[in-house]
């Protein structure tokens, strides 16, 4: 079964740095795309970022391109998301999570992880 | 960017009664849509994809339908663990995935 955790989330001031991970388990990493998603308190889902199976092809939505960055470790089985100049409207629950497919982009999210809380605030 | 609408925002209805949510595109998405089911407090979890076909594991209560800008998620006869909050997804722009604002799913 799928396994993604989560970490590396918590309290952080606005114009701050923060760097998430995602560690993946129990599937070949380096033969999917993977991807980012958050949810404010309270708010629906919104999508921030995808990264090929290399990691040589990477999208973002417009909220976060300039000031987040998407990586991946396959040696590692890690995925990352470098949060840069972080805002108050920052603060959600972010989850990585797999793409259903082996070495293709459908962006269909076939498995998440259980999401690490970051909070930007003074 | 690709609009998702879904209605209602919220729902009560008791276990047993046939739900229905729609979700509707700010254009044609061709089959290119997906439902996720979130549970309070936990991840969202895949139901449904490319409009209809049932994720592996998934109940069969559970049926999806639609092509173009209108789809409709049913749950056909309500369980106690469907109570959560159902998500529609297009996946026709692949880079820039949008989901709808969510329907909760409460006890009547």
């Amino acid at each position: 079964q799928v396994q993604l955790v989560e970490s590396g989330g918590g309290l952080v001031k606005p114009g701050g740095s923060l760097r998430l991970s995602c560690a993946a388990s129990e599937f070949t990493f380096s033969n999917y795309y993977m991807s980012w998603i958050r949810q404010a308190p309270g708010k629906g889902l919104e999508w921030l970022s995808y990264i090929s199976s290399s990691g040589s092809t990477r999208q973002y939505a417009d909220s976060v391109k300039g000031r987040f960055t998407i990586t991946r470790d396959n040696a590692k089985n890690s995925l990352y998301l470098q949060m840069n100049s972080l805002r108050a409207e920052d603060t959600a629950v972010y989850y990585c999570a797999r793409g259903q497919n082996y070495d293709f982009w459908s962006g269909t999210l076939e498995s998440w992880g259980q999401g690490t809380l970051v909070t930007v605030s003074s | 960017d690709i609009q998702m609408t879904q209605s209602p925002s919220s729902l009560s209805a008791s276990v047993g009664d046939r739900v229905t949510i729609t979700c509707r595109a700010s254009q044609s998405i061709s089959s290119y849509l997906n439902w996720y089911q979130q549970e309070p407090g936990k991840a969202p979890k895949l139901l449904i994809y490319a409009a209809s076909i049932l994720q592996s594991g998934v109940p069969s209560r559970f049926s999806g339908s639609g092509s173009g800008t209108d789809f409709t998620l049913t749950i056909s006869s309500l369980q106690p663990e469907d109570f959560a909050t159902y998500y529609c997804q297009q996946s026709y722009n692949t880079h820039l995935l949008t989901f709808g604002g969510g329907t909760k799913v409460e006890i009547k």
